[in-house]
């Protein structure tokens, strides 16, 4: 399918446990992007990558590693997890890094 | 420290009138803003955009006006509709954060039929 998707949907693990979360897009955009939603605090930015091999932090790296092996994929570790990490995950492709980012469906990840 | 802010985390709306959605923030760099649209359990999705040089941008039943003096910016919908009813972020870039996006808190709009 065209778009940009997400894997899983839903997630249920525990503290320390390692946990990856999965991106794809189809449109090649150059740009990917993680965001958390948390009640109170809107979408923060995680990491971004602006091609393959290049990533940098946003606003709350600590606790997450990604990668871009290809440049249709983006996942996300948490390489343990905590808690605070519990989330709605989005991740989101766009042609450059001042344009209009499309999103895909979101991570709900439950750390007990 | 938010950067972005929509203080009201609720709206309620008759359809057919008009939905005002608020977005203050608190960068005088920023220069590109946008409006994005969420329902449920999907992302969000890209409504409109403005850039710092208009203080307006109108794209059918939807208008953006920015008011740079006071760092506001706002979202116009006319007339509701039910299918509007929606959580609504607002989100602001500059150039010299590299064009990251900073989001508001979101506010959630509900059409009244």
């Amino acid at each position: 399918d065209a778009g940009i998707t997400q894997s899983p949907r839903y997630k249920i693990t525990e503290t320390g446990r390692q946990v990856t979360l999965m991106c794809h897009q189809t449109w090649s955009h150059s740009y990917m992007f993680w965001y958390r939603q948390d009640l109170g605090h809107g979408l923060r930015l995680i990491y971004y990558s602006a091609a393959a091999d290049i990533t940098d932090k946003g606003e709350v790296p600590d606790g997450y590693v990604v990668s871009r092996s290809k440049t249709e994929n983006f996942p996300l570790t948490l390489e343990s997890a905590t808690r605070s990490q519990t989330s709605v995950y989005f991740c989101a492709s766009s042609v450059d890094r001042a344009s209009e980012q499309f999103f895909g469906p979101g991570t709900r990840l439950t750390v007990l | 420290d938010q950067q972005v802010k929509q203080n009201s985390p609720s709206l309620s709306v008759q359809e057919g009138r008009i939905s005002i959605l608020n977005c203050d923030y608190t960068n005088s760099m920023f220069d590109y803003f946008l409006w994005y649209k969420k329902y449920p359990a999907e992302g969000p999705t890209f409504l409109i955009s403005i850039s710092s040089i208009k203080d307006k941008n109108e794209d059918g039943r939807f208008t953006v006006f920015l008011n740079k003096s006071a760092k506001h910016l706002s979202l116009h919908i006319v007339p509701s509709q039910p299918g509007d009813s929606a959580v609504y972020f607002c989100a602001a870039s500059a150039v010299f954060t590299g064009n990251q996006f900073y989001f508001g808190t979101g506010t959630s709009l509900t059409v009244i039929p």
